[in-house]
């Protein structure tokens, strides 16, 4: 597949389970991306990896725990959530992490929805 | 403070009227700003962006340095433009950015 993939497209989990999110790129870049968009506020940047090293993270709770194995892979580890982190998570990849420059091209999205 | 405030949470036009959706900024800095759009049951995309002056599906931009604005303008509305338009803003650092709240725009036939 090309593009920007995203795994799973939609997840249910308690405030006690642990899951995580995958995001994998097949475009070559170098910078990787994890967003929030939920209902009532404007898209969030959470995490910016450049050459798998996280370069920003901007004010996550502890709760959410990025990981990058490679440049071809980003992950998202969930635990003990709120119902408030409900949302849809967008993952994005550019070819490096100057964002003024370089277009970011987006997954899909995982609906997570915690009870 | 960066902001991006995009005031217009819908806007609706005929087929064939012009179309402006709004985009006000606040940044200390020189900005680059961007328009991302996104269709219907299709991903968050690049529409257009200020540094490369270009016009995409008949959509400009230009930075109003004076009012803050980097205002998305198309003369002639066509259907398949109806979608959800996010004005962006990097800043600061190389790999920050944030998105105003976006407008969704329908155009009526």
């Amino acid at each position: 597949e090309t593009g920007v993939t995203q795994t799973p497209r939609h997840l249910v989990m308690g405030m006690t389970n642990k899951k995580s999110l995958k995001c994998e790129q097949h475009l070559g870049h170098n910078a990787m991306y994890w967003y929030k968009q939920s209902a009532k506020k404007p898209l969030e940047l959470m995490f910016v990896y450049s050459l798998e090293e996280r370069v920003e993270n901007n004010s996550v709770p502890s709760r959410f725990s990025p990981e990058c194995p490679n440049s071809s892979h980003l992950f998202l580890h969930l635990h003990t959530l709120q119902p408030e982190d409900s949302a849809l998570y967008l993952c994005a990849s550019s070819q490096d992490r100057r964002i003024s420059y370089n277009e970011q091209f987006f997954g899909p999205g995982t609906r997570l929805t915690v009870l | 403070a960066q902001r991006v405030t995009q005031p217009e949470k819908l806007l609706s036009v005929f087929k064939g009227a012009p179309v402006e959706l709004k985009c006000n900024y606040s940044y200390s800095g020189s900005p680059e700003l961007f328009w991302y759009v996104q269709y219907s049951r299709q991903r968050l995309q690049l529409l257009l962006r200020h540094i490369s002056r270009e016009s995409i599906k008949g959509f400009t931009a230009d930075l109003n340095k004076g009012e803050t604005s980097f205002h998305l303008k198309k003369p002639f509305a066509q259907e398949e433009d109806s979608a959800m338009y996010y004005c962006a803003l990097p800043y600061s650092s190389a790999s920050k950015i944030i998105f105003g709240s976006g407008t969704r725009l329908s155009i009526r036939p």
